[in-house]
């Protein structure tokens, strides 16, 4: 596809159970980047990958969250247990690689819920 | 710790008019800044990236400016339109690979 995708684009989940968010990155990009947008609040970076790998998995807020790459493509997030405040905005974005010079392009993100 | 601040937090404008929203950043020591467009519902789309070494970026009625040493961006839109309402994202790249966003303008231009 042309851009970045992600499914679903709403959940709606009760306290306690688990839940996977799926990012389809641009095709060729080998960086994949997942944030969370809570509702009047900015983006917080969570984890990137550099091809299947990630690097970085310290902006996870918990041990409830993971995140695994296959193929240097698909990406999923998982939330274990989701809490409440778990709710937000999910946005993934790709670039080329990862780089202070790589321009980050968004998917359009999945709305989560939990009750 | 690098925080970046948007103000106002909204707007709302006739249209026509011409306008600037406003970032702020604490730390200068940054590579780039990106400015960003969402809509309700949909993702981010990348408006203008400004490295550190370059003062302004340009893409039709859309100019960005960067000011490092005093940490600050401005994002000036001319001849608003209704089209272009929607909330306006800043982020800065400290040199990582990830961004620091701000917390946004929610633009409405009124027709």
């Amino acid at each position: 596809g042309a851009g970045v995708s992600q499914s679903p684009s709403n959940k709606v989940t009760e306290k306690g159970k688990d839940v996977e968010l799926r990012c389809d990155p641009i095709s060729g990009h080998t960086a994949l980047y997942w944030y969370r947008q809570r509702l009047g609040q900015g983006l917080e970076f969570l984890i990137y990958f550099q091809g299947n790998s990630a690097p970085d998995k310290s902006g996870l807020p918990s041990d409830r969250f993971s995140a695994e790459r296959t193929g240097e493509s698909v990406s999923t997030l998982t939330i274990q247990r989701t809490q409440q405040e778990d709710s937000a905005v999910y946005l993934c974005a790709s670039s080329l690689k990862a780089g202070v010079s790589n321009e980050q392009f968004f998917g359009p993100g999945t709305r989560l819920t939990v009750l | 710790k690098q925080e970046v601040t948007q103000i106002p937090a909204a707007l709302s404008v006739p249209e026509g008019e011409n306008l600037v929203l406003n970032c702020s950043f604490t730390d200068s020591a940054i590579y780039n800044l990106q400015w960003f467009r969402q809509d309700p519902g949909k993702g981010l789309t990348s408006l203008l990236l400004i490295q550190s070494s370059q003062r302004e970026q340009t893409s039709g009625r859309l100019n960005a400016s960067l000011d490092k040493s005093s940490g600050r961006s401005t994002l000036y839109i001319a001849a608003s339109q209704p089209g272009d309402s929607a909330t306006y994202l800043c982020a800065v790249n400290t040199g990582t690979y990830k961004y620091i966003f701000g917390t946004g303008t929610r633009l409405k231009v009124l027709a």
